[in-house]
């Protein structure tokens, strides 16, 4: 079975400064891999995803993400963090050869800026 | 706003109570899957529909259901709740699950208080 893990329950970052959110997936083969962020009273919007091809992404807002197969990784960055950008971070993974099984998240990440 | 529409908003009910939460995907969106996230699990696949036919579960209780009706919008029905049944209740849409590659766009949630 998939799994994500999240090592950071939580970071801070003075505003201004780079980000780097760590992922770390389990499977059998290279998953579909994605990022979404979930601000407070709100549903989780995607960020980006890795799905094949160049393993650098680039998403929404300013962030990117790069997948590393020899350290099953798939980080997330951005180089000057906003005050907006306070809010729990999630990697997931989805299987491949079928999307009929949900996605499994890591446990998050809470980012809280510092001014 | 990702085109995912849930409601009711926030839905408090006591023990042993039914509820229906609701969801309408995406136009042009097939699939829908439902998820529960809650401090101590975190986020956890319940059940997917595709075009009206259940196409897998994750770990929902026997005591939850859920169809997809001809328009497409889905109800997960929640019986004998309990007061571990608390969670924000997410819905998620995707074009279908197949073979290609496939992002799932979330709902703003209903938060579901037992007491």
């Amino acid at each position: 079975a998939q799994s994500v893990t999240q090592p950071d329950i939580h970071i801070t970052v003075s505003e201004g400064a780079s980000l780097e959110l760590r992922c770390n997936y389990s499977y059998g083969a290279t998953p579909y891999l994605f990022w979404y962020v979930q601000s407070p009273g709100q549903g989780l919007q995607l960020l980006l995803k890795y799905f094949s091809g160049d393993t650098l992404v680039q998403g929404i807002k300013g962030f990117e993400a790069e997948f590393k197969r020899s350290q099953s990784s798939f980080n997330l960055r951005k180089p000057s963090v906003h005050w907006s950008d306070a809010a729990e971070y999630f990697c997931a993974v989805g299987a491949r050869g079928g999307g009929a099984d949900g996605l499994t998240f890591g446990k998050g990440t809470h980012l809280i800026i510092q001014p | 706003d990702s085109g995912v529409t849930q409601t009711p908003k926030h839905l408090i009910t006591a023990t042993g109570q039914r509820v229906t939460l609701r969801c309408s995907p995406r136009s042009g969106d097939l699939s829908v899957y439902w998820y529960q996230q809650s401090l101590d699990q975190g986020l956890q696949f319940l059940i997917h529909y595709y075009n009206g036919e259940e196409r897998a579960k994750g770990n929902i209780l026997e005591r939850f259901s859920a169809q997809q009706f001809p328009d497409l919008h889905s109800e997960l029905n929640l019986s004998s709740l309990e007061l571990g049944d608390s969670a924000l209740y997410f819905c998620a849409s995707s074009v279908g699950p197949g073979t290609a590659p496939y992002e799932q766009y979330f709902g703003p949630g209903t938060r579901l208080t037992v007491t």
